[in-house]
């Protein structure tokens, strides 16, 4: 079975330029959330939609959005980016059983603002 | 708000050596989930443990066990019998347990211990 995939793997961008990022859940979950891991932190909350509306959002300016599709799929997107945007993104999902089988995570991308 | 605080930012253990990673948190909330996540270099968070606060018993998952403190606010991870494989991060995360999900059921995660395990 696939698990969590995102893409891409690595991207490579300009101060003021805009990303989106790509998540494809498990198949059968439909909660997908995002988090930012900057190097030498644990990973902060942004994001989490189920049944592709916003459930929750972390501490992040609006320069942060998401959206989830009819298909669990997600992007996220971040505008105007700042060199303190350069993290690995990661995407988690849950088919609701998180509290007994945690998050399952993607293998991350990694955001280099220059 | 929840904090969760790993005091350790490197640790090395002998291979077949026991080693155990500390994790303190602080709520005000008397039901929640701890877990502890192992992220090794391809990046990818994978579940080592989890334990339910209403539990007084300690989680073991085979060489994996906590030491759950619950009045002291203290989730330890024992790994037993190392292993090269066992080199990587390993983060302690919380999750609260009420609420109707979202920003409520986000994972709250300390800094990280990186664990070195000598051959």
């Amino acid at each position: 079975d696939a698990g969590v995939t995102q893409s891409p793997t690595h991207l490579i961008k300009t101060r003021g330029q805009q990303v989106t990022l790509r998540c494809s859940p498990i198949s059968g979950h439909k909660s997908v959330s995002w988090y930012q891991q900057v190097l030498g932190q644990g990973p902060q909350f942004i994001f989490q939609y189920y049944e592709k509306e916003e459930r929750g959002r972390g501490n992040f300016p609006d320069r942060f959005s998401a959206r989830q599709f009819p298909n669990y799929s997600s992007e996220l997107n971040v505008n105007a980016l700042l060199l303190g945007d350069s993290a690995l993104y990661l995407c988690a999902s849950s088919d609701g059983t998180e509290s007994l089988y945690g998050y399952t995570f993607g293998s991350g991308t990694r955001l280099t603002v220059v | 708000a929840q904090t969760v605080t790993q005091s350790q930012p490197e640790m090395s253990v002998q291979e077949a050596e026991t080693v155990t990673l500390s994790c303190t948190y602080d709520t005000s909330e008397s039901d929640y989930y701890l877990f502890w996540y192992k992220q090794p270099p391809s990046r990818q968070m994978i579940l080592v443990i989890r334990q339910e606060a209403y539990k007084q018993q300690n989680a073991t998952e085979n060489r994996f066990s906590v030491n759950f403190q619950k009045a002291a606010k203290s989730f330890s991870l024992k790994i037993s019998d190392s292993q090269l494989g066992d080199a990587a991060m390993y983060f302690c995360a919380y999750r609260s347990d009420w609420g109707w999900g979202g920003s409520n059921y986000k994972l709250t995660f300390g800094k990280g211990t990186l664990l070195t395990v000598n051959p």
